[in-house]
């Protein structure tokens, strides 16, 4: 069955503009969580819906925000982007479980000018 | 707050020799266990988990790990490294809070000259 799709794979943007990006989880999942890949601080958490409700959220500014649709596909959202939000972004998906492992997208990878 | 450690952030091996890569976690409670590896332009794969039972646990390609819960480690092994193996490595852990949030060490980069 197809993975978890992420889309864009890449994009550039300047501080002060929004984005968002968007995470389609493997067909079943019902848990989607989103993590920040930077070389300084590597992979952490930002957070994870289940059933369109946030159910966990990282130390994260809430610049970060997200959200969850019936059809469980979600999306992310930066605003005020800032030169430190230059950063690959990954979304899994899992069944939601904790003996369900969780499986990656490609991610986003989004630049910062 | 639970953190991973992970104690080298790069590792430089010829093909043939052994690999082990350390892993230490500070969560005191239950916890579930993972070695994820991401190879060049791609993304984050499981290469194994623990959740109960036998501590040793086999992955894919060859990849192990042992869970030692007085030492808080869950380190990974390979007799015998590839130069396919050629990846960067990240230990994970999950605490049983009812939550499916992954807690990542910083990653050991691998370079396995053929």
């Amino acid at each position: 069955k197809a993975g978890v799709t992420q889309t864009p794979r890449y994009l550039i943007k300047t501080r002060g503009q929004q984005v968002t990006l968007s995470c389609s989880p493997i067909s079943g999942h019902r848990s989607v969580s989103w993590y920040q890949q930077t070389p300084g601080q590597g992979l952490q958490f930002l957070f994870e819906y289940f059933s369109e409700t946030q159910r966990n959220k990282g130390n994260f500014p809430g610049r970060f925000s997200g959200r969850q649709f019936s059809n469980s596909r979600s999306e992310m959202n930066v605003s005020t982007l800032e030169l430190g939000d230059s950063a690959l972004y990954l979304c899994a998906s899992s069944g939601g479980g904790l003996n369900q492992p969780q499986h990656f997208g490609d991610g986003t990878r989004l630049s910062i000018l | 707050a639970q953190s991973v450690s992970q104690h080298n952030h790069h590792v430089i091996l010829s093909e043939a020799a052994s690999l082990e890569l350390g892993c230490n976690y500070s969560y005191g409670g239950t916890v579930n266990l993972f070695w994820y590896v991401q190879y060049p332009g791609q993304h984050l794969q499981l290469l194994l988990k623990y959740f109960s039972g036998d501590p040793l646990v086999k992955g894919i390609k060859g990849f192990e790990a042992e869970f030692i819960k007085s030492k808080f480690s869950f380190n990974l092994r390979k007799p015998s490294v590839q130069w396919s193996d050629t990846a960067e490595y990240f230990c994970a852990v999950i605490e049983n809070s009812g939550y499916s949030t992954l807690t990542f060490g910083k990653g050991t980069m691998l370079l396995v000259s053929p």
